[in-house]
């Protein structure tokens, strides 16, 4: 298994407050992806990180801002949690290289959620 | 309006039976994706296509790429207890962009 961790696994928070979660990899892969997991819209991206400091926005990028500080760290900062927020969060990471050998690597997700 | 949409949704079927998940869009693609997902934890990556009209197995499973490079379609033959959990499809972008379909959960009935 890929060397994947993400932190906190789970969090209960409220309403407007800030939320951060962490990423960490041990696999040096360069590419970093934060999705979230919704029933009957399978997995969305959110933001992506294609090096130390280079951060792209996603297809649901709105209410969410990034990290990367260091190749194995990559953060997901909710600013102000709405109730809309609450999910499962998935972290992945790939090496790029084109076609078959551009796979992704899941950690094992942070459940979310805002009351 | 998700760019990559799976049939069927939900799916429950007896052991030994077999099975095809579709997998489509407007869209082209570089690379289309299959990982399976079990509860709790995060998808884990079957098979890559990305030739059109590619064809891979693996064992007991089928992927085919669609000409186009829009569609593709995962058979599996005489599904087994362990085969039951989410099957996701993702279509990878330009820019290292993937976009995953919205998930089949299949169930095999011992």
């Amino acid at each position: 298994d890929a060397g994947i961790t993400q932190s906190p696994r789970h969090k209960v928070t409220e309403t407007g407050t800030p939320v951060t979660l962490r990423c960490h990899q041990t696999e040096n892969h360069r590419y970093m992806y934060w999705y979230r997991q919704d029933p009957g819209h399978g997995l969305r991206l959110i933001h992506y990180s294609y090096g130390v400091k280079d951060t792209d926005k996603g297809e649901v990028s709105d209410g969410y801002s990034v990290s990367r500080s260091k190749t194995e760290d990559f953060l997901l900062t909710l600013e102000s949690a709405t109730s809309s927020q609450t999910s499962v969060y998935f972290c992945a990471i790939s090496e790029k290289e084109t076609g078959a050998n551009n796979e992704q690597f899941f950690g094992p997700g942070t459940r979310l959620t805002v009351l | 309006t998700q760019l990559l949409e799976q049939s069927p949704q939900f799916l429950s079927i007896q052991e030994g039976e077999n099975l095809t998940v579709y997998c489509n869009s407007s869209s082209v693609f570089s690379s289309l994706q299959w990982y399976r997902q079990e509860p709790g934890e995060g998808p884990v990556l079957l098979v890559t296509v990305v030739t059109g009209g590619e064809v891979k197995k693996l064992k007991r499973l089928t992927f085919q790429f669609g000409d186009a490079r829009k569609d593709s379609s995962l058979h599996i033959t005489a599904a087994q207890p362990g085969d039951t959990g989410l099957y996701l499809c993702a279509g990878e972008k330009a820019g290292n962009q993937f976009y995953f379909g919205t998930g089949t959960s299949l169930t095999v009935i011992p």
